[in-house]
């Protein structure tokens, strides 16, 4: 069961917008639309930001989007800000009560 | 509020075993799956397997069958994790994640939501 291709790191101004890929297969990403999106502070816990591909939870900020096209989903973060400096994972259902995770992309505010 | 408050930091030599656990507070325990995740030094997150409170039904990722063992506690609403035969690869922090409720209609059955909504603190494994 390989896991979803995300880009090892991704970097930005601030201000800038950046976009995260999370790419898979017919049989995870491109099956369903229950790819979700954490975010992770060294240290610290992941905090779901967006769920059902493009649904963003009570209390996160509209700047954190997403979106599928195919077997890739992508998380867009608008007006890139210092405090945005984490670890990004995607992860997907896949069926049969089995999820898959990505390998995480590394955020870097220039 | 819904908590996940997992226990403390484990130490292990190659070949041991380790139970971790995991208790829940703040929601009815048996409603929800729950998960469990690693995330080994400079890897991503890992999704290891899932476990019904109410029905004990597990399903582990398929590179964890055999070396994981998920239960759950009813009594105590409280969710274990046995890693055996440990390696050092399995050095890594373990959460464990509150995921849906499930359901089933007419021969089929699915979720109420596919993600994991609140996670416990983590707790972490050094094989060595």
């Amino acid at each position: 069961q390989s896991a979803l291709t995300q880009p090892a790191s991704v970097s930005g101004s601030p201000g800038q917008s950046i976009t995260l890929s999370c790419t898979g297969t017919s049989s995870d990403v491109g099956a369903y639309n229950y790819v979700s999106w954490y975010q992770q502070h060294p240290g610290k816990v992941p905090k779901l930001l967006i769920y059902d591909v493009t649904n963003r939870p009570s209390g996160i900020s509209r700047r954190f989007s997403g979106s599928k096209s195919g077997n890739t989903a992508s998380l867009t973060i608008s007006g890139l800000q210092d405090e945005d400096e984490a670890d990004y994972h995607c992860v997907s259902y896949r069926g049969s009560d089995t999820w898959v995770f990505g390998g995480g992309t590394k955020v870097t505010v220039l | 509020q819904v908590q996940l408050l997992q226990s403390g930091a484990e130490v292990r030599k190659p070949g041991a075993s380790v139970m971790l656990s995991c208790k829940a507070s703040g929601y009815t325990f048996s409603h929800h799956y729950l998960h469990w995740v690693r995330r080994a030094p400079g890897q991503g997150l890992q999704w290891m397997g899932t476990i019904d409170p109410n029905k004990g039904y597990t399903n582990y990722a398929q590179r964890f069958q055999g070396g994981v063992t998920m239960t759950a506690d009813l009594a105590t609403n409280t969710l274990y994790l046995e890693l055996s035969s440990l390696r050092s690869e399995d050095t890594a922090v373990y959460y464990c994640a509150r995921g849906s409720g499930g359901w089933c209609s007419g021969g089929r059955c699915g979720y109420y939501f596919y993600y994991m909504d609140v996670w416990g603190q983590g707790t972490t494994v050094t094989v060595s």
